[in-house]
């Protein structure tokens, strides 16, 4: 069973801090990995598609890295504001038509 | 343009009945993938359609059927329901099948099923 695991699970942190959150996923049959942006009552948002070891991407003050050997990836955002309270999540495929969801991180933001 | 859009946006059924929950895509979409999430707990796939043929089927019980229609929009039917169906059914429609770089899921907001 390929089980995608989110750390942690939930954090506050203070307007102008800076955060990051980490995705573990299997290395084996790696084909891509999703970033999503789900606020509430909204829909979730792709905010990223890695699929390189070594990857990093960026979005704004958002910002994503790829390690495919270890199995592992990290979202970071920088100088956090509360509009950046929203529940992130990953989704590990192998190539097929499923994804495979984390169960997220649930990120406050305290102005 | 028009996002995704879900029907009905909230729903109350008792154990037993039956539910159709209606998805319609970004218009250009071909695939539309069906999700369960259950308070805790990430998105669970359930389906896959592309070119109104079944791609994919997670692991959920033959209760749970769907269809995809000539202009791309979908049903998920869930029969004899139970208390565990209760979730929020997300719907998400891409231009292809695939899930590698260049192939985004766009998701609506989803149905909330409660069975009482």
């Amino acid at each position: 069973i390929l089980n995608v695991e989110q750390s942690p699970q939930s954090l506050h942190v203070q307007e102008g801090d800076s955060t990051n959150f980490t995705c573990s996923f299997p290395s084996s049959n790696f084909y891509a990995l999703h970033w999503y942006r789900w606020e509430t009552a909204k829909s979730p948002e792709a905010l990223f598609v890695m699929t390189l070891n070594g990857d990093e991407k960026k979005k704004g003050r958002i910002s994503a890295t790829l390690n495919t050997k270890e199995g592992y990836s990290y979202l970071y955002i920088k100088g956090s504001q509360p509009e950046d309270s929203a529940t992130y999540l990953c989704a590990f495929t192998s190539g097929t038509y499923k994804y495979i969801f984390g169960t997220g991180t649930r990120l406050k933001v305290l102005a | 343009d028009a996002g995704v859009t879900q029907s009905p946006t909230h729903l109350i059924k008792t154990r037993g009945q039956h539910v159709t929950l209606r998805c319609s895509p970004i218009s250009g979409h071909k695939s539309v993938s069906w999700y369960q999430q259950v308070l805790g707990q990430g998105p669970q796939f359930i389906f896959q359609y592309y070119e109104k043929e079944e791609r994919g089927r997670g692991n959920f019980p033959d209760r749970f059927s769907a269809r995809q229609f000539p202009n791309y929009s979908s049903e998920l039917n869930v029969n004899a329901l139970l208390l565990g169906d209760s979730a929020l059914y997300l719907c998400a429609s891409s231009t292809t099948p695939g899930t590698g770089d260049g192939n985004i899921q766009y998701f609506g907001a989803g149905t909330r099923l409660s069975v009482l």
